[in-house]
């Protein structure tokens, strides 16, 4: 069974401050692929990143930054510097077979 | 700047009603999935369509619901007959399944359905 946790429901944070988002998953496949999306108060849900699960290095785009580890099955999403425009929902997903499971998501609110 | 584009935007009706949802995938992309976000379940798979043909709709309720690919450019998904607790956010997404696997999944804006 694919199953996601971010057991983090909210998170309150000063603008600069760095926050860190924490995924778990759960998969019986040996190749799976970890997504994490971004839902603004608009609404709409907008792609962050898709990575593989052979693929173990950690990656960075601008102040995103994410830390996968297979070995404690984590994939953890960090904003450096947050700003106000971060605020939102973010969500963790597993993909298998092409179709995505979420996780509950959870809520960053920064504060100016 | 391909985009998914969802009507309508917002939809309010009565119980009982019937409810047509569109998606225009991203042009050249072979898959569509429909997903549904409420605050208790979350967001959850409804259906999704390879090449315009259904493989999964299994979290869809078949009494209710029903997809279709009419063609490459619309999707749609309808409820007949609607009931409160249908009441929730329907996103459409797209994307290009190559065989290596390798794709993205891009989400429309959704489609907001209130049912009274």
């Amino acid at each position: 069974a694919q199953k996601v946790t971010q057991a983090q429901t909210e998170i309150s944070v000063v603008e600069k401050e760095d926050v860190t988002l924490d995924c778990v998953y759960e998969t019986r496949d040996t190749t799976y692929y970890l997504f994490w999306y971004k839902q603004p108060p608009s609404g709409e849900l907008v792609f962050l990143i898709r990575r593989n699960s052979f693929d173990e290095q950690n990656e960075i785009s601008g102040r995103y930054s994410w830390n996968f580890q297979k070995s404690t099955s984590s994939f953890n999403f960090t904003i450096t510097a947050s700003q106000v425009v971060d605020s939102a929902v973010y969500f963790c997903a597993l993909e298998n077979d092409y179709k995505l499971s979420f996780g509950a998501g959870t809520t960053v609110t920064v504060r100016a | 700047d391909a985009r998914v584009t969802q009507t309508p935007r917002h939809k309010v009706t009565e119980m009982g009603q019937e409810v047509t949802m569109r998606c225009q995938p991203i042009l050249g992309h072979n898959t569509v999935f429909w997903y549904r976000q409420t605050m208790m379940q979350g967001l959850e798979l409804l259906a999704y369509f390879r090449n315009r043909a259904p493989l999964d709709d299994s979290g869809m309720p078949k009494d209710r619901f029903s997809a279709e690919m009419p063609d490459a450019t619309l999707a749609t998904l309808k409820i007949q007959p609607s009931e409160p607790r249908d009441s929730a956010v329907y996103f459409c997404a797209s994307g290009l399944v190559l065989g290596t696997g390798t794709y993205e999944q891009y989400f429309g804006p959704g489609t907001r359905l209130t049912v009274t």
